[in-house]
């Protein structure tokens, strides 16, 4: 079966600094999402992605984060200045539409010391 | 706004033995609900679904009833076996806003103990 791809598998880094959490969505997929799950805590829906913008976005999607499809395989999320509180699990998803069951990926685990 | 509420867990049981994980849920729509499972080193995968009050959802031996009066939606399997220890989710779309954006609930540990 096809699967979404997320790299690194961990990430740790100093707050303060960019991030970039990569994401190859199955192939002919047209939707994108980033949900995250902080230790403990619920997975929460951050973004989703259609037609190279963002379709909707939650609260928690602040100036902070941005997405990306820079090359029509690969879904990135940026956080540009990160915080102790970004940390979590990311995970990426993907689906052939809107109403169409999501495909996650394994996630990338983002500490941030 | 929408939620989902599971049943604290973890939960660890023998094999062979029944499961219920409770579901409710908070919606201002119709949603849809899900059941997802994560086994580990892997992402989300969905279990089951339904779309519509009485929908029963079914796969893999669980099955979980959309209950609109109770506004519930409890995940059970007959017999569990030791293949069936993952992370648990629910989590419902509310048609009216996205298709696709899913509210999730906090997620149940099961352990299955041969």
């Amino acid at each position: 079966e096809p699967e979404v791809t997320q790299t690194p598998s961990h990430q740790v880094t100093q707050m303060g600094q960019e991030v970039i959490l990569r994401c190859v969505p199955i192939s002919n997929h047209l939707y994108f999402y980033w949900y995250r799950q902080i230790l403990g805590q619920k997975v929460e829906f951050l973004v989703s992605f259609y037609n190279n913008e963002i379709s909707e976005k939650s609260e928690i999607f602040d100036d902070q984060f941005s997405v990306e499809r820079p090359d029509g395989s690969n879904f990135t999320l940026k956080i540009r200045s990160t915080k102790l509180e970004d940390s979590a699990m990311y995970f990426c998803a993907s689906s052939w539409t809107s109403n169409e069951k999501l495909f996650f990926g394994s996630g990338t685990q983002l500490s941030v010391l | 706004g929408d939620s989902v509420t599971q049943m604290e867990g973890p939960v660890t049981l023998s094999e062979e033995a029944f499961l219920t994980i409770n579901c409710t849920y908070t919606a201002t729509g119709y949603p849809s609900l899900f059941w997802y499972v994560q086994y580990p080193g892997e992402g989300l995968q969905l279990l089951l679904k339904a779309t519509k009050a009485d929908d029963k959802g079914s796969n893999k031996g669980f099955e979980a009833t959309y209950r609109k009066e109770t506004t519930s939606f409890h995940l059970e399997k007959g017999s569990v076996q030791v293949s069936d220890s993952a992370v648990y989710f629910c989590a419902l779309s509310d048609d009216e806003t996205s298709g696709s954006r899913l509210t999730f609930g906090e997620g149940t540990q099961l352990t299955v103990n041969p």
